[in-house]
C-alpha cells in the first residue's frame, strides 16, 4: 500500500485564489516532499520538509507537517493557471533515496 | 544542456515484443531509477541502481530488466513477460548526497498494440 495519500484527488479553483492539498502517511518518516507533474511530463521537485520542521516556505509555496497526526499540507498562494497541474507527496524513510514512496496525486485545476 | 533525457516519447510495442527504453543523463549522478506511472495513479518503483554494474528491483520489477554499463545510461527492457505493460515510464536520477531530491526526465509512453 502506498505511504503517502492525497486529499482531495481532484480541486478546480479560480485563478486568484488559494489552493491546499494534504497528505497522509503511515509510518515515521525521514522527510517529505513535494513534486508537480504536468500533463504527460516528469516530475519536478518543489520543496522537501524534514521531520523536525514545521512549516517551510518557497515562494508562493507553504508546507506544513504535523508529525502527531502524520500528516502535510501545500498551500499555493495566489494561484495562477500556470498552476494547473498534478501534485504529489513522496515519503522518505530513511536518507536514502530507495526509500521514497510516492501518493497517487492531486490534479488542481486553476481557473482563468 | 544538462539534464535527464528518456527516449523515445512515445513507443507502441506488439505483443510479444521486448522494447527497450533509453534513459541518459550527465548530472554525474550516482543513483539511477525507474518509475511506472499509470493513468491517474503515483509512481512505482520498478528498477533503481546505485553505482555502475549494479542494481537492484523496486516494488514491480517482474516483467522488466535493466543493465547499467555506464554512470551515464540505465535502459529499462520491457519483456514479453510483463503482462500489462502499457503506462508512462519515468526514470530519475539521485546524486546520492544529502536529502532525498530526485531529479525526473520528461517520461516514455508505451503503448502494446
Amino acid at each position: 500500500s502506498q505511504q503517502g495519500e492525497e486529499d482531495p484527488q481532484a480541486l478546480s479553483i479560480q485563478e486568484g485564489e488559494n489552493a491546499t492539498m494534504n497528505c497522509s502517511y503511515k509510518t515515521s518518516i525521514n522527510n517529505l516532499q513535494w513534486y508537480r507533474q504536468n500533463s504527460g511530463r516528469g516530475l519536478v521537485h518543489l520543496i522537501l520538509i524534514r521531520s523536525n520542521e514545521r512549516e517551510k516556505h518557497s515562494g508562493r509555496l507553504r508546507v506544513t507537517l504535523d508529525t502527531s497526526k502524520k500528516s502535510s499540507s501545500l498551500l499555493i498562494t495566489a494561484s495562477r493557471a500556470a498552476d494547473t497541474a498534478s501534485y504529489f507527496c513522496a515519503t522518505a524513510l530513511s536518507g536514502s533515496a530507495r526509500q521514497l514512496t510516492f501518493g497517487s496525486g492531486t490534479q488542481l485545476t486553476v481557473l482563468p | 544542456d544538462g539534464g535527464i533525457t528518456q527516449s523515445p516519447k512515445y513507443l507502441f510495442r506488439k505483443e510479444g515484443q521486448n522494447v527497450t527504453l533509453s534513459c541518459e543523463q550527465n548530472l554525474n549522478h550516482d543513483a539511477m531509477y525507474w518509475y511506472r506511472q499509470d493513468p491517474g495513479q503515483g509512481l512505482r518503483l520498478i528498477y533503481y541502481s546505485q553505482i555502475v554494474n549494479d542494481f537492484q528491483k523496486g516494488d514491480i520489477a517482474e516483467g522488466y530488466s535493466v543493465s547499467r554499463e555506464k554512470k551515464e545510461s540505465f535502459p529499462l527492457t520491457v519483456t514479453s513477460a510483463q503482462k500489462n505493460p502499457t503506462a508512462f515510464y519515468l526514470c530519475a536520477t539521485h546524486p546520492d548526497s544529502s536529502g532525498n531530491t530526485i531529479y525526473f526526465g520528461e517520461g516514455s509512453w508505451l503503448t502494446v498494440v
